[in-house]
């Protein structure tokens, strides 16, 4: 069956580290999209892409970035680590549906803390 | 004021209640809207796709109100396993993309 994993599911790691948060998704979709959820917010959109080659800001980008190679994978770069972004991360991927809808649907999360 | 707002509960019910929620969001441009489940700890999962006209799905209703700029949902015969939390999301492409989920409405459905 079609899914979308994430790994690793846990993190722990230092302020001032690289992190690399791995998406791959089977459902052969166009868009993908990282989001983080915090207490006492929404999920808030990180970056997404519409296609290989393509990524986009989302409202909370800043310290992070993305790449798309293949349209299997995206994969979420912290540069340099911030205790701030202790969050739980979330991708997802979509395809536009006929009628122009975007349902999208979302790997298992990512919970990463910044010591 | 937040793009998108949600009660965020919690709403404690017994099963077999009817429970609604109401989703208002401000940009007047949006043009698709969700709702979706989410269990503790897990990931957000569709549960349904909101359009103009209303739609039904089983025990579970929603409403689009385009002119006061909310949506809701309606669930019946609320059993135990609704317990999570609602999310609304709200879609507009004017601008560059936005995805705007909010804050979530809690459901406790008691026996």
């Amino acid at each position: 069956d079609a899914e979308i994993t994430q790994s690793p599911r846990h993190k722990i790691t230092e302020t001032g580290r690289q992190v690399t948060l791995a998406c791959h998704q089977t459902w052969n979709h166009n868009n993908m999209f990282w989001y983080r959820q915090d207490l006492g917010h929404g999920l808030r959109l990180i970056h997404y892409s519409y296609g290989v080659q393509d990524t986009n800001k989302g409202e909370v980008s800043d310290g992070y970035s993305v790449s798309r190679s293949n349209t299997e994978d995206l994969p979420l770069t912290l540069e340099s680590a911030a205790s701030s972004q202790t969050s739980v991360y979330f991708c997802a991927s979509s395809e536009i549906t006929a009628s122009g809808r975007n349902e999208q649907f979302f790997g298992p999360g990512t919970r990463l803390t910044v010591l | 004021r937040k793009e998108v707002e949600q009660d965020p509960g919690p709403f404690n019910v017994p099963e077999g209640a009817t429970v609604a929620f109401n989703c208002t969001y401000s940009n007047s441009a949006s043009q698709s809207f969700f709702w979706y489940r989410q269990d503790c700890r897990k990931e957000p999962k569709l549960l349904m796709s909101v359009y103009s006209s209303g739609n039904e799905d089983g025990r579970f209703t929603a409403q689009l109100n385009r002119a006061s700029q909310y949506i809701s949902l309606l669930i019946r015969d609320s059993k135990l396993s609704d317990s999570a939390t609602y999310l609304c999301v709200v879609i507009s492409n004017t601008g560059g993309f936005k995805t705007i989920f909010g804050a979530g409405t809690r459901l406790f459905v008691k026996a």
